[in-house]
């Protein structure tokens, strides 16, 4: 499977202030995904990360608060904008679920504390 | 949309004993059924998989059931051992939504 790397590992952030995560992957994929994982919660779907165009977002997440950018098939970015401390969560970037019936990988999430 | 629950939220067992975790799911229309364990500071890997074209599916130690007339599909682990202890999750596709995940099951296995 695809090797996904996500930068940075963790980060302390200010309120107000923006953080932008990155995530490379190994090899050209069709899919892009971004989860969020707040503490000792599930994942949550924020968005697909389309390539060429604007990413589609799930209900109660909007491009204002998480733009993304997906720039070719192995690089995308998630901004967290006017971070809150509700904002505190892991931010996971995953590939794969391009055909019926296949699994997601994921990277090591960004692990993120707005204080 | 897809709802998928998971239960125990979290488990205990001696090591060498048994594992059983149970996730069932709302949307008949799926058809395929992952598990991922999840270890401290990592992101949740792929541990086993299984479509609905088929009941039960083993790899060494870990197995999964899948009992699509009750809409229920289950993770056992035998042999438990200190490092199998993670937080598991299960997950189903829901339309456009590549995984619906459940809430997790802590697992601690006990030396």
């Amino acid at each position: 499977s695809a090797v996904i790397s996500q930068k940075p590992s963790r980060d302390i952030c200010q309120r107000g202030t923006s953080l932008t995560i990155q995530c490379q992957v190994d090899s050209q994929v069709t899919m892009m995904f971004w989860y969020r994982q707040q503490p000792g919660q599930s994942l949550t779907l924020i968005a697909t990360a389309n390539q060429g165009s604007e990413a589609t977002y799930e209900s109660g997440f909007v491009i204002d608060k998480f733009p993304i950018s997906r720039p070719n098939l192995t690089f995308s970015t998630l901004t967290v904008s006017n971070m809150s401390p509700e904002d505190s969560s892991i931010y996971l970037c995953s590939v794969g679920g391009g055909e019926p019936n296949s699994p997601l990988h994921f990277g090591n999430g960004t692990r993120l504390t707005v204080t | 949309g897809e709802n998928v629950e998971q239960h125990p939220s979290t488990l205990s067992v001696q090591e060498g004993d048994s594992a059983v975790i149970k996730c069932t799911y709302s949307d008949s229309a799926s058809n395929y059924f992952p598990w991922y364990k999840q270890e401290l500071g990592k992101g949740p890997q792929l541990i086993i998989d299984i479509r609905s074209n088929v009941g039960e599916k083993k790899d060494q130690r870990i197995a999964v059931t899948l009992n699509k007339t009750a809409k229920h599909f289950s993770l056992h682990i035998t042999e438990t051992q200190p490092e199998d202890s993670a937080v598991y999750f299960c997950a189903a596709p829901s339309g456009n939504t590549p995984l619906v995940f459940g809430k997790g099951t802590r697992l601690s296995v006990i030396a």
